[in-house]
């Protein structure tokens, strides 16, 4: 089946820990997103890439780190200095070029104590 | 600033009745909109988009949107609500290959 996977479902880290997020889609498709999830704030957009290897910031990229060495992988790593990295996080790919629509994973929900 | 605005954080209706969540965009030209939903602890399913062409857009389960540029608003509804729509939809307009997204609009159904 054709998909995005994000891994794991539920994550736990100590405070002052890094921590890497899977995403891994079959779709063939060239791009990924990186959201956060907050009660009553939407999402919000943290990372995205539109092709191999090259990847730009979105609106709250501060705290996070991303790479994109490969089309099916753009995994998230929450660094230390996110300073309240407790949330729901979200990968979705699309095609690219605008008017596409998005397809999503089924989120990874990060708490750090 | 591109934003798109859900006035209503939450929406309670009764089974069967009709549906209808708000959504309001800023953008300088036609955007591309969506709608998606989610239940809880899950992804988001693509319910309908619109990107050009005719004004109303029917989706998936029922759901339709209407697009109208002079109100710069593209409105989600369902003439008439199962106790299975309850969830969060969330409206979202893409821009220079982003999504930018709502703060969603919880639903719940009454019995």
């Amino acid at each position: 089946d054709g998909g995005i996977t994000q891994s794991p479902k539920y994550l736990f880290r100590k405070e002052g820990q890094n921590v890497t997020l899977s995403c891994e889609q079959n779709l063939n498709h060239d791009a990924m997103y990186w959201y956060r999830q907050d009660p009553g704030q939407g999402l919000r957009l943290i990372y995205y890439s539109q092709i191999v290897n090259d990847f730009q910031k979105g609106d709250i990229a501060e705290g996070y780190s991303v790479s994109r060495e490969k089309k099916e992988s753009f995994p998230l790593t929450v660094t230390s200095a996110q300073k309240n990295p407790t949330a729901f996080y979200l990968c979705a790919s699309s095609d690219g070029g605008g008017n596409t629509e998005a397809f999503f994973g089924q989120g990874t929900r990060l708490t750090v104590v | 600033a591109q934003s798109v605005t859900q006035p209503d954080i939450h929406i309670t209706v009764s089974e069967g009745a009709s549906l209808e969540l708000r959504c309001n965009y800023s953008y300088g030209a036609t955007p591309y909109l969506f709608w998606y939903v989610q239940s809880p602890g899950q992804g988001l399913q693509l319910l309908l988009k619109y990107f050009s062409g005719d004004t109303l857009v029917q989706g998936i389960k029922g759901f339709e949107a209407e697009f109208k540029r002079s109100q710069s608003s593209f409105n989600l509804r369902k003439p008439s609500v199962h106790w299975s729509d309850a969830a969060e939809y969330f409206c979202a307009m893409e821009y220079g290959n982003k999504l930018v997204f709502g703060a969603g609009t919880i639903l719940r159904v009454k019995s």
